[in-house]
């Protein structure tokens, strides 16, 4: 099973400021197919970005994706108070079943 | 627009069944791959099962594989998971989740707010 690491655990900061989130598998994921999703306290989750880089419709651009094979990230570049929820990375390589990393926390 | 309605969960003691069910609408259901997640309360996302457009290709994670099993039903726009020999760590909020291809391992791009299932004796 590929397996997804995200880190931090829990981020503390404030609104203004600039985020980076970690997800790292434990093989190399093809063709980028990583997803990363946004959960607020008693909601679905909601798509952000799609194949590593991928904006989802209706994302600002101040929410980016980046990397490849083992190492991928989420950047948020200014941090505004509705951007203060758990963040999941999901891989959907057709060769493992899909996985969901287990989340960071961004809190005030 | 999508809509994803859950229904069918609720309290069964351990070893029992429950049949979870989805209704889909806003979308042309049998063109896309469906899954389901679940949530326990307070916890991560946990992949449970997926199906391609046409039931040719299914996934189940280890944790249910030989006693969950997913299907649906094109005909009816409907999605389903039959969870038998219930344990308590399978407790939790159950999603259904529309997929963005037609395959079953795919990443998700709408959410229903889902059923909780809760296992206990």
């Amino acid at each position: 099973e590929l397996v997804l690491t995200q880190s931090p655990g829990t981020l503390s900061l404030s609104p203004g400021e600039r985020v980076t989130l970690s997800c790292r598998a434990s093989q190399t994921i093809a063709s980028r197919y990583l997803a990363w999703y946004q959960q607020k306290l008693g909601q679905a989750p909601r798509l952000l970005i799609y194949g590593a880089s991928s904006r989802a419709t209706g994302i600002p651009d101040r929410i980016s994706g980046s990397g490849s094979g083992t190492d991928f990230t989420l950047t948020i570049s200014r941090l505004e108070p509705e951007d203060f929820a758990v963040y999941y990375c999901q891989q959907y390589d057709s060769s493992s079943p899909v996985t969901f990393g287990g989340g960071t926390k961004v809190e005030i | 627009e999508v809509q994803l309605v859950e229904s069918g969960g609720g309290s069964v003691q351990p070893g029992r069944s429950l049949r979870l069910s989805c209704a889909a609408s806003g979308f042309t259901f049998d063109d896309y791959g469906m899954l389901w997640v679940r949530q326990v309360p307070g916890k991560g996302l946990e992949w449970v099962s997926g199906i391609n457009w046409n039931s040719g290709s299914i996934g189940y994670a280890d944790s249910v594989k030989g006693r969950f099993t997913i299907s649906r039903d094109n005909a009816k726009n409907s999605l389903y998971l039959q969870m038998n020999s219930l344990r308590l760590e399978d407790t939790a909020l159950y999603y259904c989740a529309k997929g963005y291809s037609y395959d079953q391992s795919t990443f998700i791009d709408y959410w229903g707010q889902g059923t909780l299932v809760t296992v206990s004796s």
